[in-house]
């Protein structure tokens, strides 16, 4: 079974401040998703990496995919309460494997 | 262009009734997932249909089933609901065969007393 591994669980932090948060697993993945989720919605569909190595950038998100293809990051740039969510990393082709997600919380 | 609309949003039911949530996917998707978000356990695979077949099946009970209709809109039934039943239940569409990409609704939330 593919595990996918998320820290930090929750982060709470000021504007204007960097953050990452790490996907982490023991498995290969062919491809692998970041997603953001609000209260009350599904997730959002914010990148996807296949390549390992590759790095794709999203106006202040950074995601990087490892060499091996095992783990995953992403960084935010000057973090704004917009960025408020639950980021989920999952990965596979047609059914998903996700982690548990990372409680993102930017106050003003 | 219409996104993936799940109903109902809000679904009360008793323990051991039936439950009936339905999903109609993007326009032109014909594949349809379903994911059910528990408090404390994350998103988990529940069902894949494409081309009106189950390719997939996640690992619950088969009380969990569904189907998928000419139009490409599915329905998920779970009978004899049980209390840990209660979660926000997503379906997802992507074109057939291309897994990434997929387009999450906003959910059923079911809750069984």
């Amino acid at each position: 079974t593919q595990l996918l591994e998320q820290s930090p669980q929750f982060l709470s932090i000021q504007e204007g401040e960097n953050l990452t948060v790490y996907c982490n697993s023991s498995s290969v993945f062919s491809s692998l998703q970041w997603y953001r989720q609000e209260p009350g919605e599904g997730p959002v569909l914010l990148v996807t990496v296949v390549t390992g190595g590759e790095v794709k950038k999203l106006k202040r998100l950074t995601f990087q995919f490892g060499d091996a293809r095992k783990d995953s990051s992403l960084h935010i740039t000057a973090a704004q309460p917009g960025d408020t969510g639950l980021y989920l990393c999952a990965g596979g082709y047609s059914t998903l494997t996700f982690g548990k997600g990372t409680m993102l919380l930017v106050s003003p | 262009e219409a996104g993936v609309t799940q109903s109902p949003t809000h679904l009360i039911k008793t323990r051991g009734q039936q439950a009936t949530l339905r999903c109609s996917p993007i326009s032109g998707h014909t594949s349809v997932y379903w994911y059910q978000q528990a408090l404390g356990l994350g998103l988990q695979f529940l069902l894949w249909y494409d081309e009106g077949e189950e390719r997939n099946r996640g690992n619950f009970p088969p009380r969990f089933s569904g189907r998928q209709f000419p139009n490409y809109s599915s329905e998920l039934n779970v009978n004899a609901l049980e209390l840990e039943d209660s979660a926000l239940y997503l379906c997802a569409s992507s074109l057939v065969l291309q897994g990434w990409g997929n387009t999450f609704g906003s959910g059923t939330r079911l809750t069984v007393v």
